[in-house]
């Protein structure tokens, strides 16, 4: 079974701080991988996907890069912002059990003005 | 509108009696799943469907059934309900080529 661990569980920054987020992942097998945003009590805001045949994709502020081989992926936000605070999800994709998602626990970003 | 639409948003019930959570999805997607969200432990999967006719148990099926009554509509129903059922409950769509996922906002269960 996919295992998907999230590293750290919490994060608190000051505004303008360039940070990242970690995700791995232990079965390569993967068919894609994807970041969400959750606020608190809401739903699921998807910011990033990437194919298990790209390196990374990028949109606005944020950059997600996936290593299959080592069983990583990385989000990375650029200047951060009071609004970025939330709880980032990892979720991927499995080849082995017809595309399930495993979601890993997730961090929660503090952006501290 | 949202492209997937949950209903109810927020339930209270009783131990013991039947509820139905509703799913609908203007995505036109074949692929539709029902998670559960606890505290400390993600999201963990109830159930899947690939198609009309095709569904799957996921990593928690116990004390559930779900239907699929058409390509947007996925219904998840408790039998009897418990109050270790207490969870938000999301519906998510995936397309067959990209993957891509997409949540509906979420139901948020309690059962006393």
């Amino acid at each position: 079974k996919q295992e998907v661990t999230q590293i750290p569980a919490a994060l608190s920054v000051p505004e303008g701080e360039n940070l990242v987020l970690n995700c791995s992942f232990t079965d390569s097998a993967i068919y894609n991988l994807q970041w969400f945003r959750q606020d608190p009590g809401k739903g699921l805001t998807s910011l990033l996907l990437i194919q298990s045949s790209q390196r990374e994709q990028t949109s606005g502020r944020l950059n997600a890069s996936l290593d299959k081989s080592s069983g990583r992926s990385t989000l990375y936000i650029a200047a951060s912002q009071p609004g970025d605070s939330a709880t980032y999800l990892c979720a991927v994709g499995s080849e082995n059990t017809g595309n399930q998602f495993y979601f890993g626990t997730g961090t929660s970003l503090t952006v501290i003005p | 509108d949202a492209d997937v639409t949950q209903t109810p948003r927020n339930r209270i019930t009783k131990t013991g009696k039947r509820i139905m959570l509703e799913c609908s999805q203007t995505k036109g997607h074949d692929r539709m799943y029902w998670y559960r969200q606890d505290p400390g432990l993600g999201l963990r999967l109830i159930y899947y469907s690939f198609d009309v006719k095709d569904i799957n148990k996921g990593e928690i099926s116990d004390g559930y059934s779900v239907s699929r009554q058409a390509q947007a509509k996925f219904s998840l129903s408790l039998e009897s309900a418990i109050p270790n059922q207490t969870a938000l409950y999301f519906c998510a769509t995936s397309d067959f080529v990209r993957g891509e996922a997409f949540f509906g906002q979420g139901t948020r269960l309690t059962v006393v």
